[in-house]
C-alpha cells in the first residue's frame, strides 16, 4: 500500500505570495492532518480534516487554510506569505478522525524569501 | 492538556538497550501515550502506543506505571540507524488534544 504523498517536496516563494500544498493520504484513510515544523517551535498542529470537514484547528492565523476533497486528498493554502512561514509542512493521514495512529508524509519544505 | 517532559538528548552504543523516559504528571483519564520517531527531513513515524502497563511490538516496548505519570520507551539492541529524534505524546485521541514536545535526540555510536 502506498504511503502518504506530498507535493511539491520543495518550494521557494517570496513574501506576500500565496502557496498551495497538496497531500494524498493512504488509500482508505479518511482523516488528514497538517503540521508545521520549524527548528524553533517544533511540530505544531495546523488542522485536521475528516470527511471533507475541518474537525480541529490549531492556533494559527487565518492566512492558513485547508480543504479536503471527496477522495480524502487535502490541500493547504497559505496566503500573504511571511518570512516566518518558512518551515517543513507535514501531512499525516489516519483511518479515523482524531489522533489515532498517524502516518506522515515526507513533507514540503517551504522557503519564503 | 497534558504536557510532556523528555530528556533533550541521549547517547548510546550499538547493541545496547536504550530507555527513554517521558514525564506527564498531568495526564488525564482519557489520555493515551504515543511515541514517534523522526529522521532528518522526514515525517515522524509511529512507534508504539499504550494506555497502561506494558505494550510490546516488533520494534519497541512501552512501560507505563500504575499512576501513568511517566512512561518509558525501550528500544532493544539499537543500531546506528536508530539515531533519530523520539517524541512522546500524551493526549485524548478522540478530542485531538495532542501536543508535540521538543523530543529526545538519540545518538547511537559504533
Amino acid at each position: 500500500k502506498a504511503g502518504v504523498t506530498q507535493t511539491p517536496r520543495y518550494l521557494i516563494k517570496t513574501r506576500g505570495q500565496q502557496v498551495t500544498l497538496s497531500c494524498s493520504p493512504i488509500s482508505g484513510h479518511r482523516s488528514v492532518s497538517w503540521y508545521q515544523q520549524t527548528p524553533g517551535q517544533g511540530l505544531q498542529f495546523l488542522f485536521e480534516y475528516f470527511s471533507e470537514t475541518q474537525r480541529n484547528k490549531g492556533n494559527f492565523p487565518g492566512r492558513f487554510s485547508g480543504r479536503q476533497f471527496s477522495n480524502s486528498r487535502s490541500e493547504m493554502n497559505v496566503s500573504t506569505l511571511e518570512l516566518g512561514d518558512s518551515a517543513l509542512y507535514l501531512c499525516a493521514s489516519s483511518f479515523d478522525e482524531g489522533a489515532d495512529t498517524q502516518y506522515f508524509g515526507p513533507g514540503t519544505r517551504l522557503t519564503v524569501l | 492538556l497534558a504536557k510532556t517532559t523528555q530528556p533533550i538528548s541521549m547517547d548510546s552504543y550499538e547493541g545496547q538497550e536504550v530507555n527513554i523516559t517521558c514525564s506527564h504528571n498531568n495526564i488525564a483519564t482519557n489520555d493515551y501515550i504515543t511515541w514517534y520517531q523522526q529522521f532528518p527531513s522526514q515525517g515522524p513515524r509511529f512507534i508504539i502506543q499504550g494506555y497502561k502497563t506494558k505494550v510490546t511490538n516488533e520494534v519497541a516496548s512501552l512501560f507505563i506505571p500504575a499512576d501513568r505519570k511517566s512512561s518509558t520507551l525501550s528500544l532493544p539492541r539499537v543500531s546506528l540507524s536508530d539515531t533519530a529524534v523520539y517524541y512522546c505524546l500524551v493526549g485524548d485521541l478522540l478530542e485531538y488534544q495532542l501536543i508535540w514536545g521538543a523530543g529526545t535526540k538519540l545518538i547511537i555510536k559504533p
